[in-house]
């Protein structure tokens, strides 16, 4: 069973301002590693699968990287607007775990324009 | 639009009921994965189905049972609820599993809003 941690819980920040949040988890036995943005009302929608050491990857302002022999992600956000509120989540898969994701208690994110 | 629907939006039952949870998946997608969103919390793991066969559980007892059917629609069932099972239940589907499974985006539902009395 994999521990997932996300920090912080939750964020506050005004428009125009850049901002970073991480995800730890175990680094044994890592595959791959899922982020998703759910915003309320609304399903989960993925970001990013990442699955190699160094990989970074960028969608519009945001960007995440891997680090998997310390077992960690960030995701960064440049330049938030309020359209970025959401509850970021991530989550690793070990080699046993095949499409189950385990899931972090999320980030959730609020934007004040 | 992820394309996948899920029913009822919301639903009140009452402890020791049984109850029954519906998704529809994306079409072409055989795989079709169930988790609970308890308040506070990520979202668990509940079990996948994949080709109408369980492939995988989490850390949940007997009387959450699933079905999924050859027309990309799936269900969840659980038996002699609890007051605990009271969360938001999410299905998600994906293409197939396999090898490189854990690299296949899981298109989620809206989920369905469980409260137990």
């Amino acid at each position: 069973i994999l521990n997932v941690e996300q920090s912080p819980q939750s964020l506050h920040v005004q428009e125009g301002d850049s901002t970073n949040f991480t995800c730890s988890f175990p680094s044994s036995n890592f595959y791959a590693l899922h982020w998703y943005r759910w915003e309320t009302a609304k399903s989960p929608e993925a970001l990013f699968v990442m699955t190699l050491n160094g990989d970074e990857k960028k969608k519009g302002r945001i960007s995440a990287t891997l680090n998997t022999k310390e077992g960690y992600s960030y995701l960064y956000i440049k330049g938030s607007q309020p359209e970025d509120s959401a509850t970021y989540l991530c989550a690793p898969l070990g080699s046993s775990n095949t499409g189950k994701l385990i899931f972090g208690q999320g980030t959730t994110l609020q934007v004040k324009p | 639009e992820t394309g996948v629907t899920q029913s009822p939006t919301h639903l009140i039952k009452t402890r020791g009921q049984q109850v029954t949870l519906r998704c529809s998946s994306q079409s072409g997608h055989n795989t079709v994965s169930w988790y609970q969103q308890a308040l506070g919390q990520g979202p668990q793991f509940i079990f996948q189905y994949y080709r109408e066969e369980e492939n995988g559980r989490g850390n949940f007892p007997p009387r959450f049972s699933g079905l999924q059917f050859p027309n990309y629609s799936s269900e969840l069932n659980v038996n002699a609820l609890e007051l605990d099972d009271s969360a938001l239940y999410l299905c998600a589907s994906s293409p197939d599993p396999g090898p490189i499974g854990g690299k296949n985006i899981q298109y989620f539902g809206a989920g369905t809003r469980l409260s137990v009395l």
